[in-house]
């Protein structure tokens, strides 16, 4: 079975200091797409980045990269710099190939940046 | 561009009424999904489609009826409604493929309050 897991369900980080949200993995199938949304008080889910299992380098999007180790299954967000508006749930998620029609979620980590 | 439109965007329910919760993609995404959040569990999946005419069961499906009768709608309907279907409702439609560029978009969910 395919389980994603978040174990820090809050942080508090200054501005502008860099942080990483962990993200671990579980699933049998050797391809598979990694995802992280932002959720912010507004309730709507924004895509941020996505990695593929056999992309050879770590993906990238402006201030977020993915550090991706796929030994370890992990695949934790780092946002470097951050910012006030990065304060929100961030979610991992996962869709493995074989079914890709299903994508499942962790159960969240709230991230509260401090002035 | 309008994206996944859920409708309605708040509803209360008392116990044993019945609704349907509409969502609509014009993005022509092969499939759709329905998923609820509640604190500290993220996003569960309840049922899922992956074609016009098909669909099928999620991680938490009890309670829950969908039908994909056309291709850019995904209707979840609650028969009896309980205190326990309190929770926010989100859809979401991927193309269908893999790769980069399939991630899920999510329409702004759907407050629902069974009393």
């Amino acid at each position: 079975a395919q389980k994603i897991t978040q174990t820090q369900p809050g942080m508090f980080v200054q501005e502008k200091e860099a942080v990483t949200l962990d993200c671990t993995y579980d699933t049998s199938d050797p391809s598979y797409g990694l995802f992280w949304y932002k959720q912010p008080s507004s309730g709507e889910m924004i895509f941020l980045i996505y990695q593929g299992s056999y992309d050879q380098q770590n993906a990238t999007e402006g201030r977020y990269s993915l550090n991706f180790q796929k030994a370890r299954k992990s695949a934790n967000l780092v946002i470097s710099a951050s910012q006030l508006g990065d304060s929100a749930m961030y979610f991992c998620a996962m869709s493995p190939y074989s079914s890709a029609s299903k994508i499942i979620f962790g159960s969240g980590t709230r991230l509260s940046i401090r002035p | 561009n309008a994206g996944v439109t859920q409708t309605p965007k708040f509803r209360v329910l008392k116990t044993g009424q019945s609704m349907t919760l509409l969502c609509a993609q014009d993005m022509n995404h092969e499939y759709m999904y329905w998923y609820r959040q509640d604190p500290g569990m993220g996003l569960r999946l309840i049922h899922y489609s992956v074609g016009e005419g098909t669909t099928a069961k999620g991680e938490v499906p009890d309670g829950y009826n969908v039908s994909r009768l056309k291709k850019q709608n995904f209707l979840l309907g609650l028969e009896s409604a309980a205190p326990s279907q309190t929770s926010v409702y989100f859809c979401a439609s991927t193309p269908g493929d893999f790769g980069p560029g399939t991630e899920a978009f999510f329409g702004q969910g759907t407050r629902l309050t069974v009393v």
